[in-house]
């Protein structure tokens, strides 16, 4: 079975500092990996995806994230938070043999304070 | 844009009362997913559809919660009765088949609350 585990549960930034969130996953088979975006009062919005190729992929809103085989990892990061950077931040995996169901992790709740 | 469409926005019900949730998905997407997610953690498949028929619905608690999706369209998941822990934000997403099956589209969500 997939799981998917986020390492930082709160964090706060100030304005125009980088952020870097941990995402590792377990799973023996090829993967789709996402990052979902929840800012306050709003729906699920996708940040970016990696389904294959390079494993630096950029998003909406400056975001990025690098995928890196071997260490199971999918880490998000931007050089330089803004206050509506503010939201909740989900990792999530899918996969072919299981109907591409998303896995999400328990989610990472960013603060930038101005 | 086309966007997933769910109804109501905002559930509050007495506990052993019946609840139903209404999702439209994106046109022509044939996979539907309903996903529950308890504040503060992430959303968690409940039950998937292929067009009408249920692909995996081994987390939905099968005793009190039914979705149905008669016509590969819309779709329609219940509680009865409900009760106190199934208070939460209850999702619905959809894909469309082929390369970028992988992709999901989210609803705003149906917040429920049980009292």
């Amino acid at each position: 079975a997939q799981s998917v585990s986020q390492h930082n549960h709160h964090v706060i930034l100030s304005e125009a500092a980088s952020l870097e969130l941990g995402c590792n996953y377990s799973y023996g088979g090829t993967v789709n990996l996402f990052w979902y975006v929840q800012y306050p009062g709003q729906h699920l919005q996708l940040l970016l995806k990696y389904f294959s190729g390079d494993p630096l992929v950029k998003g909406i809103k400056g975001f990025e994230a690098e995928f890196i085989k071997s260490k199971f990892s999918f880490n998000l990061r931007k050089p330089s938070v803004q206050w509506s950077d503010t939201a909740e931040y989900f990792c999530a995996v899918n996969a072919r043999d299981s109907g591409y169901a998303l896995n999400f992790g328990k989610g990472t709740s960013l603060l930038v304070t101005p | 844009e086309a966007e997933v469409a769910q109804s109501p926005r905002y559930k509050i019900t007495e506990k052993s009362q019946a609840v139903a949730f209404w999702c439209d998905p994106i046109s022509g997407h044939a996979t539907l997913y309903w996903y529950r997610q308890i504040l503060g953690q992430g959303p968690e498949l409940l039950v998937q559809f292929q067009d009408e028929s249920v692909v995996d619905d081994s987390q939905l608690p099968k005793d009190r919660f039914s979705a149905e999706r008669l016509k590969g369209v819309d779709s329609t998941l219940k509680i009865q009765p409900a009760e106190l822990g199934d208070s939460a934000m209850y999702l619905c997403a959809s894909s469309s088949a082929g390369a970028s099956s992988g992709q999901q589209f989210f609803g705003p969500g149906t917040r429920l609350t049980v009292l």
